[in-house]
């Protein structure tokens, strides 16, 4: 199956910093997503990708679809206290029964030390 | 976008019984999605459950352990049966909602078999 490489596995950064996480497949995807997962909630949607090439922001994210349909990044700009989370991404493929299931990352888990 | 609701939150089993898990939608879609969390790790597909049809499993699951029902275009329930420890996990409700195939998430079911 469809897997998803998520890098890195863990970050430990300092209040203010910028952050970057990356994913890679093996797999074309036809949407990249990036999503946030605080404790005891469901991940919560930051950045959709549909096309490749595309650069899209939200806020103080950014995250790229990469030209090869194959991989994406996500970047933070000056962290705040509130980033601290996992950090998953997601691709979709279109079948010929409809929109997939998303195939997650491994998750990258964002400390922010004051 | 949409607001997605489960039941229970978190339960405790005993192994050998089963628990049903409940998916609400404030509208109406017709796509949903469950997903399982083990521990500390990432979101794996379980199946896709769409109106009028029956669901269809992920490589590893089969309708027999996790039945699935779909009887309107807001409801959704997934029943985990003859639970072992194993099965211990967080149960996450998915649907594609909004503009531009955003998906959303429920805050998940988290299930503790002893």
């Amino acid at each position: 199956g469809q897997q998803l490489n998520q890098s890195p596995q863990s970050m430990f950064i300092q209040e203010g910093e910028d952050v970057s996480m990356n994913c890679t497949s093996s797999s074309i995807f036809n949407t990249w997503l990036w999503y946030k997962q605080d404790p005891g909630e469901g991940p919560v949607l930051l950045i959709a990708l549909y096309k490749a090439g595309e650069l899209t922001s939200n806020g103080r994210l950014t995250a790229q679809f990469g030209i090869t349909r194959k991989d994406s990044f996500l970047n933070i700009s000056a962290s705040i206290p509130s980033d601290v989370g996992i950090y998953f991404c997601a691709g979709q493929v279109y079948s010929g029964g409809g929109a997939d299931g998303l195939t997650f990352g491994k998750g990258t888990h964002l400390i922010i030390q004051p | 976008s949409a607001v997605i609701s489960q039941k229970p939150s978190r339960d405790i089993c005993q192994r050998g019984t089963s628990l049903t898990i409940q998916c609400q939608v404030d509208s109406q879609v017709t796509m949903m999605f469950w997903y399982r969390q083990q521990p500390g790790q990432s979101l794996t597909l379980i199946a896709t459950a769409n109106q009028g049809s029956e669901a269809t499993y992920e490589s590893g699951f089969v309708i027999d352990k996790f039945p699935i029902s779909r009887p309107n275009l807001t409801f959704s329930t997934l029943t985990v049966s003859n639970m072992s420890p194993e099965d211990s996990s967080i149960y996450l409700c998915s649907a594609l909602t909004g503009v531009g195939y955003g998906y959303t998430f429920g805050s998940g079911t988290r299930l503790t078999v002893v």
